[in-house]
């Protein structure tokens, strides 16, 4: 499995766009890029996945690179309570397993 | 509401001692998970189920043991091997058409051995 990289943190302006950004050069073609965000003493919660495209959902979007090798997480309009770590994650999909691989993710302070 | 409980919330226990955590979830997931996550780290992987009386060892199963009798549970129990047991452990679900990735995770017991 790939590993990733991410900033150990980053801070942010409420109601301005939050990019967290991560690395995976190591990717292969079947992996697929998680991220999973992980509130203060709660457990994580899923936010969004993809392969190649671009994708957006209530919650967020996902940039991949083109070369695959890199991707950002944008959460359009910050507020305090996306105030969190935030995991990027890279697995097979469908895996046989199934489990995730959580590293020390990014610490995004969103701040009034 | 659908979801997965764990509990109880808290949970102290004195060095020496084995103690069961609860996992029940109603989202008729097939796969059932059990992580640990010390202050400050991610997630490490426990034991891992993805049907009824079946499980599969995770990266530190060592001091832990786990049963899955029933879809909805998946308990874990903390036996006196464990060498280090005080953590929060968090306990998740999901399906093999979500990919089994797209997991939903439990608020979390936090365990204290005194």
């Amino acid at each position: 499995d790939a590993k990733t990289t991410q900033p150990p943190s980053m801070d942010c302006a409420e109601g301005r766009a939050a990019n967290l950004p991560c690395n995976h050069s190591t990717i292969s073609g079947n992996e697929y890029v998680y991220w999973y965000r992980q509130i203060h003493s709660q457990g994580p919660q899923y936010i969004i996945h993809g392969l190649k495209n671009n994708e957006t959902n209530e919650m967020a979007s996902l940039i991949i690179t083109e070369d695959r090798k890199s991707s950002t997480l944008i959460l359009p309009h910050a507020t305090l309570r996306d105030t969190a770590v935030y995991y990027c994650i890279v697995r097979v999909g469908g895996g046989s397993q199934g489990n995730l691989i959580f590293g020390k993710g990014t610490k995004l302070s969103v701040k009034p | 509401d659908g979801g997965i409980t764990q509990s109880p919330k808290y949970l102290f226990r004195k060095e020496g001692q084995n103690v069961t955590l609860s996992c029940e979830q109603n989202l008729n997931h097939d796969a059932m998970y059990w992580y640990r996550q010390d202050p400050g780290q991610g997630l490490r992987l426990i034991y891992y189920s993805q049907i009824v009386n079946d499980f599969q060892k995770g990266d530190i199963a060592e001091g832990y043991s786990v049963s899955r009798e029933k879809k909805e549970s998946f308990p874990l129990t903390v036996t006196s091997a464990q060498k280090n047991p005080t953590a929060f452990y968090l306990c998740a679900s999901s399906t093999r058409q979500g990919g089994y990735y797209e997991q939903f995770f439990g608020p979390g017991t936090r365990l204290t051995v005194l």
